[in-house]
């Protein structure tokens, strides 16, 4: 059982909030990932960490930002929300040893903004 | 563009029968590696293979690894109606090997 959790699993939000989604892992690993999961398609990575203080942006342009102050805690967030943020969100973390360790997944969050 | 690109996109097969799906990816890398979703939940790892191995098992799992073709396969053999789920790869360059890549996946689906 992977100890990397998802909050909240569904949010239904209106166009022009503010959102956090939040990804925390007790794992005590240096990399996170941020994946954006349309139903039933491929997993677009938007953001990645590889430690405190480290964030770089993925290959899918995304107006979301994410911060890493804490090892355990990798917040994704949408200043203002639209619908075409609507989709699955996946969070998962992994160690730092060149790559070579699997990624464990946390259940997602299903956005939808209406 | 992702890394990785699975094919066939969708499979369908009955319970007993082999399943097979097959991923090319772009640049040089460290591993690949194959994860499960079940119904758009969280992924799951199954197996990791390392660029200096061809061929690796893990139960009713065998995966290869070309290289030269910068292409792998997943066998999944005597498959049940459990395995009824979507199969992506997964792989980082050499370069920057915190930017962990999937391909689009496959949809398999096993009828009893």
């Amino acid at each position: 059982e992977a100890d990397i959790y998802q909050t909240p699993r569904y949010l239904v939000i209106g166009t022009g909030k503010k959102i956090t989604l939040e990804c925390s892992q007790t794992m005590g690993h240096d990399k996170m990932y941020w994946y954006q999961q349309d139903p039933g398609m491929e997993l677009h990575l938007i953001h990645y960490s590889y430690g405190v203080n480290s964030t770089e942006k993925g290959d899918l342009s995304s107006e979301s930002t994410v911060s890493r102050i804490r090892t355990e805690h990798f917040p994704l967030t949408l200043e203002s929300a639209r619908p075409s943020h609507t989709s699955q969100y996946l969070c998962a973390s992994s160690e730092s040893i060149q790559g070579n360790t699997e990624a464990f997944f946390g259940q997602g969050t299903r956005l939808t903004v209406v | 563009s992702q890394q990785g690109e699975e094919d066939p996109q969708a499979l369908s097969i009955q319970e007993g029968e082999n399943a097979t799906m097959n991923c090319s990816y772009k640049t040089s890398i460290n591993n690949l590696q194959w994860y499960r979703q079940n119904s758009g939940r969280g992924l799951v790892h199954l197996i990791l293979i390392r660029s200096n191995e061809r061929e690796k098992h893990s139960g009713r799992l065998r995966v290869t690894l070309d290289t030269s073709k910068k292409s792998s396969s997943l066998l999944i053999t005597a498959s049940r109606a459990a395995d009824t789920a979507s199969y992506f790869c997964a792989t980082a360059p050499t370069d920057n090997w915190g930017k962990l890549q999937f391909g689009a996946g496959t949809q398999v689906v096993v009828t009893p």
